[in-house]
């Protein structure tokens, strides 16, 4: 069964200290992996498109990176302004269409 | 160059009445989908279409919710008998080719059923 699943569910962390945030996922026919940030009360916000394993992304503070079997985001130095939920998903070829899998996103809280 | 558009942003609905929802694509976007998002939990998809045809309703639910988008004007989603457990998020995006560069997203309707 395809699936996305995203870990840490919550994660807290002090301004300036870098961690990062994994996505797995089993699907088949994979054509794309996407990260999105969510802020309270609104909708995803697109950040990163990664296609093969071994591609990387950066934007500011936040890289992402991709394996065959999951996809990192890198927070270098996060400040409070990062603090979101950040979402991933997951295109695959299903039939003649694609299907998106969104993982339930991990949660980023950074303190001053 | 608006994004896409949802409204309302805000709608509350006695048990038993009907909810519609709106969804307008960006400009040149011709694939519309609608996602739902309980608190605390991650997007699920419900369903995806392009003008005056349905491609996947594999997420909706076989009853009581149906979607529709016309030749001519906004993507409709229908809530009809709403109970307290379709209060929700719900979540509009399009894209300018099939499920292709990501989506983007609208900024919700949050759906409150009393």
């Amino acid at each position: 069964e395809d699936q996305v699943t995203q870990s840490p569910e919550a994660l807290r962390l002090q301004e300036g200290e870098s961690s990062s945030l994994n996505c797995s996922y089993t699907v088949s026919g994979l054509r794309g992996l996407f990260w999105y940030r969510q802020d309270p009360g609104k909708g995803p916000e697109f950040l990163f498109t990664l296609y093969s394993a071994g591609e990387e992304k950066e934007k500011e503070r936040l890289k992402a990176t991709l394996t065959k079997k999951e996809s990192f985001l890198h927070i270098t130095a996060p400040k409070p302004e990062d603090s979101a939920t950040y979402l991933c998903a997951v295109q695959a070829r299903l039939y003649n269409f694609n299907k998106f899998y969104f993982g339930s996103g991990t949660k980023l809280n950074v303190k001053p | 160059n608006a994004g896409v558009m949802q409204n309302p942003r805000h709608l509350v609905r006695r048990r038993g009445q009907e909810a519609r929802l709106r969804c307008s694509p960006m400009k040149g976007h011709s694939h519309v989908y609608w996602y739902r998002q309980l608190p605390e939990e991650g997007l699920k998809f419900m369903v995806y279409l392009q003008k005056e045809n349905i491609i996947d309703e594999s997420g909706m639910p076989k009853e009581r919710f149906s979607a529709e988008f016309p030749k001519e004007g906004p993507s409709i989603l229908r809530i009809q008998q709403v109970v307290r457990g379709d209060s929700a998020a719900y979540f509009c995006a399009s894209s300018p080719r099939d499920r292709d560069y990501g989506y983007t997203f609208g900024s919700g309707t949050r759906l409150t059923v009393v």
